[in-house]
Order: C-alpha cells, then structure tokens, then sequence
C-alpha cells in the first residue's frame, strides 16, 4: 500500500531562517506531488506541484520554493523565513497517469511557527 | 472567481443523531467534488468524489449528493459517532484541461460530536 510521510511535525523558527521541509511517497512510481499551505480559517492554498523528477511548478509568488531530486521525493524550502510563512504545510500525493477523479492523498503535515 | 462555500462554519451534535452539511460552488465547468474528512492537525483524508454527472455517493454513513444545476453539494453523516468530530472540506476539481489536479478548497464545516 501506498504511504506518505512528512517531517519535521512541528518546526519552530526565527525569521531569517533558512526552512527545509522533506515528503516522501513510499509504494507508488511517478505521482504527482503537491505542497499546500493551510491558514487558520483559510481553505487550502496549492504552493507547488510537481508531475516528473525537477519539473516544478509554481502556484503562488513567494518567500519559498520546491524540488523534487527523486521521483518520490518533495522538498519545501526557504533562504530566509518571513513571518507571514507560518502555517500548516501539507504535502499531498495523486496518481500520475491516472484520470482527474484520482484522490489527492494527504501526509499529516508540518505546523511551522516564525518567531 | 472559482469559490466554494460551506456551512455552517461549525456544527455540534450529540452522538447517535444525523447532520447535513452544506457546498455552494461557483466552479464552471468543473471535473469532479470532493469531500474530505480532517482530523485535528492531520492531513485530509478523501471521503468521497463524484463526477459532474453523479448526483450521489456513499462512503460508510457518509453520503455526498451533488446538484450540477443548481451546484450545490451536501455530505450526510448517519448515526454520528465521537470520532466524526473533525473539519469536513467540500472540493472541487475545475476543468481546466490537463492531467495535473488543481484544486479548489472551501474553509470547511468544524463538526463537533459530544456524547
């Protein structure tokens, strides 16, 4: 069965700081990755999805940015923190040549705090 | 603008009892909605997805209907149970074209069941 983990869970960080959250997909080739920022009251916001190995694209202008060095491999980075980066980072996986009605799947995410 | 809208916001029932949550969209054309049940501080997990051309699907005591006209959605939980407690998220998948799943978030429905 298909697994996907995230990690740090909870990540503490002064502004400034460089960030690097990692996601990986275990029992699944070729998905595609998804990293979504989820603000207090806020729906989902889609930061970054990536459907090959280095082919990134970019949803919203921003402090952050992605890579995807293996094919189940998703890195969220950052050269230096802003406050407004706080939030709750999920990364999410769906099957990569699969019709649009496939389920996005969900790691448990990352809840980062700025200080 | 594509936008979904849920309510109530927030919900409390006692256990045993039923409840019905509510999706308006404005998403045209779309490919599919979703609902996704969220734990608090874990990822979404996907409950149920229908096509434009399903009006309904069951999930357990989960049971999406979907109005394409009048494009409305609703999620019906039966015989609640304590750990239905969550954040309930209506999705929809607009048509765009493209194999890549881009995805549109309502602020979901906090449910509270309370013994």
């Amino acid at each position: 069965s298909q697994t996907i983990h995230q990690w740090p869970a909870t990540l503490v960080q002064p502004v400034g700081s460089p960030l690097s959250l990692e996601c990986t997909v275990e029992g699944t080739s070729n998905p595609n990755l998804y990293w979504y920022r989820q603000a207090a009251g806020r729906g989902l916001q889609l930061l970054f999805y990536s459907v090959g190995i280095g082919q990134i694209s970019s949803e919203v202008p921003q402090n952050l940015s992605a890579s995807r060095p293996q094919d189940r491999q998703f890195i969220l980075s950052s050269k230096k923190l802003l406050l407004s980066d706080s939030g709750f980072y999920l990364c999410a996986w769906s099957a990569g040549t699969a019709p649009r009605s496939e389920p996005q799947h969900f790691g448990d995410g990352t809840r980062l705090s700025i200080l | 603008k594509n936008q979904v809208e849920q309510s109530p916001q927030s919900l409390i029932i006692l256990e045993g009892k039923n409840c019905t949550l509510q999706c308006n969209y404005t998403v045209s054309p779309f490919s599919n909605l979703r609902w996704y049940k969220q734990d608090t501080g874990r990822g979404p997990v996907s409950l149920t997805i229908m096509t434009f051309s399903e009006n309904t699907k069951s999930n357990g005591r989960y049971t999406a209907t979907l109005d394409a006209d009048t494009k409305q959605s609703s999620l019906h939980i039966t015989a609640s149970q304590l750990s239905d407690s969550a954040s309930y998220i209506c999705v929809v998948s607009p048509n765009y074209g493209g194999a890549t799943n881009k995805l549109i978030f309502g602020t979901g429905t906090l449910l509270a069941v309370q013994p």
